[in-house]
């Protein structure tokens, strides 16, 4: 099944110290988006990418990072995580920006915890 | 920006009763509506969604309702089973890449 896979489903890191999250899709989409979710909220989005053209959302703080080497892989890269960085991170993907066209799908996520 | 808000939070109902939530919405030019269900320890996941030039759509058990002129939408289960426990999500989109998500609903099936 075509799908999208997020690794590590857990990754715990320590306070400063820099983590990758990485997904992978084999839906051949356009888009790739990365979120932030907090427990018991909705998902935030932090970026996306439309192909290669990178677009950041105007609060995502400068700590995140993401990297988008071909179709199938997104990186997102936490650069020095924070308590407040806490959160499972979703990867969704979409094969156009117009939602109406072209739902999201969303990787089953990978949980951060920061110590 | 869009304004997206779900009511009730939580919702506890009889296995095989019906549940509805409902969301309303600032943006009166969004015109695409979905709902997410993300069960424990799992993304969400596109169950249902409807275009504003639609009034209703049912997909076997689930039905969503459009209201434009109230700015509001309404996720229908029926026949509820425990497997539909999950938080569900509602979402409005004006055309762009961005969907403005509400903040959940906790629906609890009790068999």
């Amino acid at each position: 099944d075509a799908m999208v896979i997020q690794n590590p489903r857990y990754q715990v890191t320590q306070f400063g110290k820099p983590v990758t999250l990485s997904c992978s899709q084999t839906l051949n989409h356009n888009v790739m988006y990365w979120y932030q979710q907090k427990s018991s909220q909705a998902p935030k989005l932090l970026f996306h990418y439309y192909d290669k053209d990178f677009n950041n959302e105007a609060d995502t703080p400068d700590n995140f990072q993401s990297r988008r080497p071909n179709t199938s892989f997104c990186f997102l890269d936490i650069r020095s995580p924070g308590l407040g960085d806490a959160a499972m991170y979703l990867c969704a993907t979409s094969r156009g920006v117009w939602q109406g066209a072209s739902p999201l799908h969303f990787g089953n996520g990978t949980r951060l915890t920061v110590t | 920006g869009e304004n997206v808000e779900q009511h009730p939070s939580t919702l506890s109902v009889q296995e095989g009763d019906s549940a509805v939530i409902k969301c309303t919405y600032s943006d009166s030019a969004s015109n695409y509506f979905p709902w997410y269900k993300q069960e424990l320890g799992k993304g969400p996941q596109l169950i249902i969604d409807i275009r504003s030039n639609v009034g209703e759509k049912k997909d076997q058990r689930i039905a969503v309702t459009l209201n434009k002129t109230a700015k509001h939408f309404s996720l229908h289960i029926t026949e509820t089973q425990p497997e539909d426990s999950a938080v569900y999500f509602c979402a409005a989109s004006d055309g762009n890449n961005r969907l403005a998500f509400g903040k959940g609903n906790q629906v609890v099936v009790i068999p």
